[in-house]
């Protein structure tokens, strides 16, 4: 079955250098969130998007933004890179459907992450 | 603000004994997850929990939700090596659109032989 596709997988980046993650979802699913996941932490939400409008945002830098383009696909846009930007960027899906899997709805799938390393 | 807390932050434990993880969330929650982490790797779901006293086993894992007191735990039965990974609850507070998840601290496992 399709997973969650992210790009690219590793970056690195010097500080004050941008960078732009993207996320590809299941197909059919129409919702998409980021996270942010620093060396030895638990991940933290930071913005989610529905029907390609914003959603929900969490602890999120004013430095970044993100949007859903039409075919689904998100991206997560990180300026003035600093050394604390330094971590895994995962990026999950839902649907928002009904019917036979209604249970399964809104459940979130990761994709594979992207390590960024800014130096 | 939904919290939530795992505990253990860090177990070492011999091949083939039980142990049990606890998480604790602070408001109301629709669903709730474990995940397994590998170093680096991505979250790989073990668990959706959906109800008040929802019990699911895979291998020598279990899970059971308590929503009245807020609590779910992953049991380990006869830990074996490869069980060796951080494992994180998160809580959905509703099941709603777009609704994010609320990770606890995570507990890393270390399986010795």
């Amino acid at each position: 079955a399709a997973g969650v596709i992210q790009s690219p997988r590793h970056l690195i980046k010097e500080k004050r250098e941008t960078a732009t993650l993207k996320c590809y979802p299941i197909p059919r699913h129409d919702t998409v969130y980021w996270y942010q996941q620093g060396p030895g932490q638990d991940p933290q939400f930071l913005i989610s998007f529905y029907e390609k409008m914003q959603s929900d945002k969490g602890s999120i830098p004013d430095r970044f933004s993100a949007q859903q383009f039409s075919d689904y696909h998100s991206e997560l846009n990180m300026s003035s890179l600093e050394l604390g930007d330094s971590a895994l960027y995962f990026c999950a899906s839902s649907s928002s459907g009904t019917g036979p899997r209604l249970n399964r709805n809104n459940e979130q799938f990761f994709g594979p992450g992207t390590r960024l390393t800014v130096l | 603000e939904l919290k939530v807390e795992q505990n253990p932050l860090f177990l070492s434990m011999q091949e083939g004994k039980n142990y049990t993880i606890y998480c604790n969330y602070s408001t109301t929650s629709d669903r709730l997850y474990w995940y397994r982490q590998d170093p680096g790797k991505s979250l790989e779901s073990l668990f959706v929990l959906l109800s008040n006293g929802a019990v699911k086993q895979e291998g020598r894992l279990m899970a059971s939700l308590d929503t009245k007191a807020r609590l779910s735990t992953l049991h380990i039965t006869a830990a074996v090596h490869d069980l060796s990974a951080t494992y994180f609850c998160a809580a959905q507070p509703y099941t709603g659109t777009a609704s994010k998840l609320t990770f606890g601290t995570g507990t890393r496992l270390q399986v010795t032989l």
